[in-house]
């Protein structure tokens, strides 16, 4: 079964650090671009960050840009969020997601992890 | 970055009904790469529609999506009880960021 497991979540006081993590099994991991998207208690989704199969390319979005670090690990199958200077703005659940081949959409979401940043 | 404004915010219809959602970009969407999601209380985003008109894999065919350039919908021809749920469209052309809608909450009337 295609599957994506985060952990690493909880609260956490605003100024602090969290690394998330997600396994992934069932595919071959390293062929695949990742991604990790966040929705906030209550709100819509938003798209933080993008690795490529090589992690060769990486993205973020503005919000996180500086703050947060996405990698890889290939060899274990699994994608990482290292989450530095925390905000309250920053509480969300935060899905792991697979972008299909050919960019046929976001296939594959984890079932999340929550993140509560306290101030 | 690509805004993508979805109408209407809340959608009251009875099953059996017909679903029009709607998708607007603030610039033209490249390759057409807009999806659709479905998203239920408590649950993570599932794929429907991608590549504006695909469905994806186990998605029944009463779900289809057209649109290209700026404006986009996904059609729920009959609607099921199990297809109340939020709709979110979502553009991931060439390289990020790639954004969503703010969401469509379609709601037993």
């Amino acid at each position: 079964e295609v599957q994506l497991v985060e952990s690493g979540g909880g609260l956490i006081k605003a100024g602090g650090s969290l690394r998330l993590s997600c396994a992934a099994s069932g595919f071959t991991f390293s062929t695949y671009t990742m991604n990790w998207v966040r929705q906030a208690p209550g709100k819509g989704l938003e798209w933080v960050s993008f690795i490529s199969s090589s992690t060769g390319y990486i993205y973020y979005a503005d919000s996180v840009q500086g703050r947060f670090t996405i990698s890889r690990d290939n060899d274990k199958h699994s994608l990482y969020l290292q989450m530095d200077s925390l905000r309250v703005e920053d509480t969300a659940v935060y899905y792991c997601v697979r972008v299909a081949r050919n960019f046929y959409g976001f296939d594959i979401w984890g079932q999340g992890t929550v993140v509560t940043v306290s101030s | 970055e690509i805004v993508l404004t979805q109408s209407p915010g809340t959608l009251s219809l009875s099953p059996g009904e017909r679903a029009t959602l709607s998708c607007r970009a603030s610039q033209s969407v490249s390759n057409s790469f807009l999806a659709w999601y479905q998203q239920k209380p408590g649950q993570a985003p599932r794929l429907l529609i991608y590549s504006a008109s695909s469905r994806a894999t186990g998605i029944p065919d009463r779900f289809s999506g057209s649109g290209s350039g700026t404006d986009f919908t996904l059609t729920i021809s009959r609607l099921e009880p199990e297809d109340f749920a939020v709709y979110y469209c979502h553009q991931y052309g060439d390289s990020p960021p790639y954004t969503f809608g703010q969401g469509t909450k379609l709601e037993i009337k």
